[in-house]
């Protein structure tokens, strides 16, 4: 079975401060791989796609950036938090092979930025 | 601009009544429709997907879509309070990887 973690689960963050968050999929290998942000009670808005390793796609701008170093593994970052950067971020994995695959998310990371 | 609208912001239903959810795109170049619910505190997960015109039933969650009208609604029968949760419509295009989501629906089914 398939298993997605997100870490870390909660962050308290200064406005300006460097950030990092991950994702690793366990029992899928080359899953489409995707980045989500999310205003707290608010729809979610994607971010970042990759399909291999090495090559990330970005759907919109918010100051943000994503690398896929490994297979299993998708990196979210930033040099400088913005306090609009604030929400709920969730990772996702896919199949990939069938252009209509479900998307399976992950448990999030909170965020707060101050 | 928001390209995919959800109706009624919130919603609430006796348990064991029916809840109807509606989403309407202004994209006609969506292809693939999809229902997710979030429950409070996690990561949502997929209810169904429908891609062809008319009905389609999964126990007790029915979708209907007309790609005509780009509209796409959800049924649930005999609604439990576990049901209640952020449902969300997502659709995309040809990149079946870039997923748009609707505004959301927030369903409460009361005991």
């Amino acid at each position: 079975a398939q298993t997605i973690h997100q870490w870390p689960v909660a962050e308290i963050k200064a406005v300006g401060s460097p950030l990092s968050l991950g994702c690793t999929i366990k029992g899928k290998s080359s899953p489409n791989l995707y980045w989500y942000w999310q205003a707290t009670g608010g729809t979610l808005q994607q971010l970042f796609y990759s399909i291999t390793v090495g090559q990330v796609e970005s759907v919109v701008q918010l100051n943000l950036s994503a690398s896929r170093p490994k297979d299993d593994q998708f990196i979210l970052s930033t040099e400088k938090l913005l306090l609009s950067h604030s929400g709920f971020y969730l990772c996702a994995w896919s199949g990939g092979a069938r252009n209509y695959a479900e998307q399976f998310f992950g448990p999030g990371t909170r965020l707060t930025v101050l | 601009q928001q390209k995919v609208q959800q109706s009624p912001e919130s919603l609430s239903v006796p348990e064991g009544g029916m809840a109807s959810l509606n989403c309407t795109s202004s994209d006609r170049n969506f292809q693939y429709f999809w229902w997710y619910r979030q429950h409070s505190g996690e990561g949502p997960k997929a209810l169904m997907s429908i891609f062809s015109d008319g009905d389609k039933k999964e126990g007790r969650f029915t979708a209907h879509l007309n790609k005509a009208s780009l509209h796409v609604s959800l049924h649930i029968r005999d609604s439990q309070p576990s049901d209640s949760a952020l449902y969300f419509c997502a659709v995309s295009e040809s990149n079946y990887n870039v997923l748009y989501f609707g505004s959301g629906t927030k369903l409460t089914v009361e005991p």
